[in-house]
């Protein structure tokens, strides 16, 4: 089992949609969550730092974790084409900082 | 803020040849850094750790005598694939922290396409 779930998508939606992402994980030691997007060769893009419980929200992008659960979300409110990318979730596993990304999630919001 | 740059974005090298690509922290000092690969469609997959004046860490399964980890200051590590072959051919992204202990966050490089003749 993998330390981090994430489905692969592609997920489509509708512009104007709310786009819907999540993650579950195993180790219940993950404190620092984390959502970034990357575009199609580019590097990743840091959205949303996340460490308690609870919502984070920062204009469209809303995060949400639940530690009890091992479940992390996002949701892009309003979504763009712009906003066709993958998205990844990824959460530190020691004091130096190292991730754990999940597979990435390829999202595409057609006009 | 927090900006990390690569060079270059794009090279293509003969097969048997040494290939370098550099990482910066541009606007902060990164006593850590971390070297990615990433095939097509899928996650991205950690080399490396490095930090500031020491040996990098490997990931299992890579091997440190192809893919030479350079960390010499806290604004630049270097990795060399040498010897290159078609199957290193790749994108391959750099990260940057603080290092402060705990949760800092990992700030990436635009990424180096390398393809091997």
């Amino acid at each position: 089992q993998k330390e981090v779930e994430q489905d692969p998508g592609p997920l489509s939606v509708p512009e104007g949609a709310i786009v819907s992402l999540n993650c579950t994980y195993s180790n219940s030691a993950f404190q620092y969550f984390m959502w970034y997007r990357q575009y199609s060769r580019k590097g990743p893009e840091l959205l949303m730092y996340t460490y308690s419980s609870g919502n984070k929200e920062d204009g469209r992008f809303t995060a949400q974790v639940d530690k009890s659960s091992k479940y992390i979300s996002l949701f892009i409110r309003d979504s763009q084409p712009s906003d066709s990318a993958t998205y990844l979730c990824a959460m530190i596993t020691d004091s130096w900082g190292k991730l754990q990304f999940g597979a990435g999630t390829q999202v595409v919001v057609t006009p | 803020g927090a900006v990390v740059s690569q060079h270059p974005s794009w090279v293509i090298c003969k097969s048997g040849t040494s290939v370098k690509i550099e990482c910066r922290s541009l606007d902060f000092q990164a006593t850590t850094m971390f070297w990615y690969r990433q095939f097509p469609k899928q996650s991205l997959m950690l080399m490396a750790t490095s930090n500031e004046g020491s040996k990098a860490t490997y990931e299992q399964g890579v091997e440190k005598d192809k893919f030479l980890i350079n960390h010499a200051s806290l604004t630049l590590s270097t990795l060399t694939v040498t010897s290159a072959h078609p199957e290193d051919s790749s994108f391959y992204i750099c990260s940057a922290t603080s290092g402060r202990a705990g949760g800092d966050t990992q700030y990436f490089g635009p990424g180096t396409r390398l393809t091997v003749l």
